[in-house]
């Protein structure tokens, strides 16, 4: 299994470009959600997915989208980038109750100039 | 779901027990205690948790006090490569929200 992935590792936007980040998990896990981390910060959840075609926001969803058309895939798109949305974004993914382990990727690491 | 407020860094000797505390005072009797860790650049890595019994596995004890309403968790054996960011989240088994919230946790520092 190569657990949860996530592309590009780095990238750089210019402000009001659009962009998406990829994740994928190879688990069949149901749960897949999105953090943001930011320097000296903890993490912070964006949006999370229950399931297929299930999405709902966490604590920061302002200026991101997300969908869920398979198990497998759980894309963070940002629709017009900001340079508040300099981060390291996080995704991961669980079997299905909370009580499961949550797998983390490797993380993106965006720059908005 | 409760808040969660942990030291900001901790130092520990290599070899000996790190004890890492947090408090969860407003923790209701549905929701679990999670620690998880982050060493530096990489993604977070699950530890451990718990609901009211004390709990131990190949990585660390997590002992919750009978309240609830502080929990610890024990490295008994640091390594240098126990330096990492540690976490301690509260939140509710299932229902509704099924996330888990992220604090800034504590920087445990192993040293030599």
């Amino acid at each position: 299994n190569a657990g949860v992935t996530q592309t590009p590792k780095f990238q750089v936007l210019k402000t009001g470009q659009s962009m998406t980040l990829q994740c994928a998990q190879d688990m069949n896990h149901e749960y897949m959600s999105w953090y943001r981390q930011d320097p000296g910060m903890g993490l912070r959840l964006i949006h999370y997915s229950v399931g297929a075609g299930i999405t709902d926001q966490g604590e920061v969803p302002n200026g991101y989208n997300v969908s869920r058309s398979t198990t497998e895939d759980f894309p963070l798109r940002l629709l017009s980038a900001a340079p508040s949305q300099t981060s390291v974004y996080f995704c991961a993914s669980r079997a299905g109750q909370l009580t499961d382990t949550q797998y983390f990727g490797p993380g993106t690491r965006l720059t908005v100039l | 779901d409760a808040k969660t407020t942990q030291p900001t860094s901790m130092d520990c000797a290599e070899g000996r027990a790190a004890n890492l505390p947090c408090n969860h005072s407003t923790i209701s009797g549905n929701e679990y205690v999670y620690w998880y860790r982050q060493i530096h650049s990489q993604g977070p890595q699950y530890i451990i948790h718990g609901l009211k019994n004390n709990e131990t596995n190949e990585m660390a004890s997590l002992i919750i006090t009978e309240d609830r309403k502080s929990s610890t968790l024990i490295l008994p054996h640091a390594t240098l490569r126990d330096t990492a960011v540690y976490y301690c989240i509260v939140s509710s088994y299932g229902g509704a929200t099924n996330k888990l919230i992220f604090g800034t946790g504590t920087l445990l520092a192993v040293q030599p």
